[in-house]
């Protein structure tokens, strides 16, 4: 089975910064992988997927990269509705998700 | 637009049984592949079960194999999973999602999207 870890597991940020989240794969995954955001009490909600395209609706100031077991999420300012939990998930092998990291108000 | 909503959690006796339902619009719902996914209470993401457009392929997380059973019924736009011999562990919200892919290249990515609002599963005597 494919494990995935993210760093940091939990991150404190003020508006306007910039922020980046890793995420590993334990073997490579190519680009197979997607990035969802969730806010507490609703359902984790799509961003990124195939690694760097982002998903239609979702603001331009989400990227990802990355591709074989390294993957980047960078939001490049970040906005009060950005606060929420992260998590990557690869879709090589049927689907493992990451531990997720929190992102909160400094 | 598309949505999806689950119903069917509630309390159960460990050892016990649960069906779930699904239930799908705004899309072609058998064009798509679909999925089980849970979270425990404060924890993280865990996918528990996919199934074809067609419901001829079927996949399970190893922690459910054997217990729960997915299923759907593209006539009725509608996703199933009957749990059973629930355990404490099995405690969760359990969401479904649309399974959504496209190829490029020889290869072919997919991802979950939208996912529905979710149904909490209780497993305690």
């Amino acid at each position: 089975d494919i494990q995935m870890t993210q760093s940091p597991s939990s991150l404190s940020a003020s508006v306007g910064d910039r922020v980046t989240i890793t995420c590993r794969a334990s073997q490579s995954i190519s680009s197979y992988l997607n990035w969802y955001q969730q806010k507490p009490g609703k359902a984790p909600k799509l961003l990124i997927y195939a690694a760097s395209s982002l998903q239609s609706g979702v603001p331009s100031r989400f990227s990802g990269s990355g591709s074989g077991t390294d993957f980047t999420l960078t939001i490049s300012s970040l906005q009060p509705e950005d606060f929420a939990t992260y998590y990557c998930q690869q879709s090589y092998s049927t689907f493992t998700f990451g531990p997720g990291t929190k992102v909160d108000i400094k | 637009q598309v949505q999806l909503v689950e119903s069917g959690g509630g309390l159960v006796k460990p050892g016990g049984s649960l069906r779930l339902s699904c239930a799908a619009s705004g899309f072609t719902f058998s064009d798509y592949y679909m999925s089980w996914i849970r979270q425990a209470p404060g924890k993280g993401l865990e996918w528990v079960s996919y199934i074809s457009s067609s419901g001829s392929t079927i996949y399970y997380a190893d922690s459910v194999k054997g217990r729960f059973t997915i299923s759907r019924d593209n006539a009725k736009n509608s996703l199933y999973l009957q749990m059973n011999s629930l355990r404490a562990e099995d405690t969760a919200v359990y969401y479904c999602a649309r399974d959504v892919g496209y190829c490029s290249g020889g290869s072919c990515y997919n991802w979950f999207d939208p996912w529905g609002q979710g149904t909490l599963v209780t497993v305690s005597s």
